[in-house]
């Protein structure tokens, strides 16, 4: 059974970069797209990006290019680093399978069949 | 962006009772690839239906999903005590995913 457990720093100063890993237990990261969301405090869900076990990766435009999602393979890891954080970023931050349904060369798109429980990020000085 | 709005923001049953949730799109959802998930508090979220109406492995019959377009419904037939928890749509028909602000699913 797949299991996913993020982890990371807690605290974060602002304009600093955020850093996190998903590591992947009971199965093998090769074969399908991994996921970042987030949820702040009181809101909804966010979509920040995605990554094949290829390397290939996409994110969501609202974020300005200051998500970068990286993946390890041989150590079954995936990675999110969010530059320039400030308080906005505060939240609790999900790793999560993709399941695929259809892609192409222009799109993928799928759901989340397996989440982490997630990790709670705090942006203060 | 596809703006989901969920409705009603929070609801109150019993056990036992039929509880209905909806979840509107702002525009069409292409191939009503519209997904459900549960999550109860310091827990990962659950995929409970995908492509608006297919369940996902090992949930309960009692979780049922339809709609298409930009409407779409999550119904639990007969609530049992531990359905009781935030609901929130996502729409994959478009590859900026979405999520709806959730539905609360409170014990009366």
């Amino acid at each position: 059974q797949v299991q996913l457990q993020e982890s990371g720093p807690g605290l974060v100063r602002p304009s600093e970069t955020l850093s996190l890993t998903c590591t992947v237990s009971g199965g093998f990261i090769s074969t399908y797209y991994w996921t970042w969301i987030r949820q702040p405090p009181g809101k909804g869900l966010e979509w920040i990006g995605s990554i094949h076990y290829t390397g290939s990766a996409d994110s969501n435009p609202s974020l300005k290019s200051r998500a970068t999602t990286l993946i390890d393979r041989s150590r079954n890891q995936f990675f999110l680093k969010l530059t320039s954080v400030t308080a906005a970023d505060t939240a609790v931050y999900y790793c999560a399978r993709l399941s695929v349904s259809r892609e192409n060369s222009a799109y993928v798109l799928g759901f989340f069949d397996i989440w982490g429980q997630g990790t709670t990020i705090t942006v203060s000085s | 962006e596809i703006v989901l709005t969920q409705s009603p923001g929070t609801l109150s049953l019993s056990p036992g009772e039929r509880a209905t949730l909806s979840c509107r799109a702002s525009q069409n959802v292409d191939f009503n690839y519209l997904a459900w998930y549960q999550h109860k508090p310091g827990q990962a979220p659950r995929l409970l239906i995908d492509g608006a109406s297919d369940r996902a492995t090992g949930v309960p019959g009692r979780f049922s999903g339809s709609g298409s377009g930009t409407d779409f419904t999550l119904t639990i037939s007969r609530l049992e005590p531990e359905d009781f928890a935030v609901y929130y749509c996502q729409q994959y028909g478009n590859s900026l995913y979405t999520f709806g602000q959730g539905t609360k699913l409170e014990m009366k």
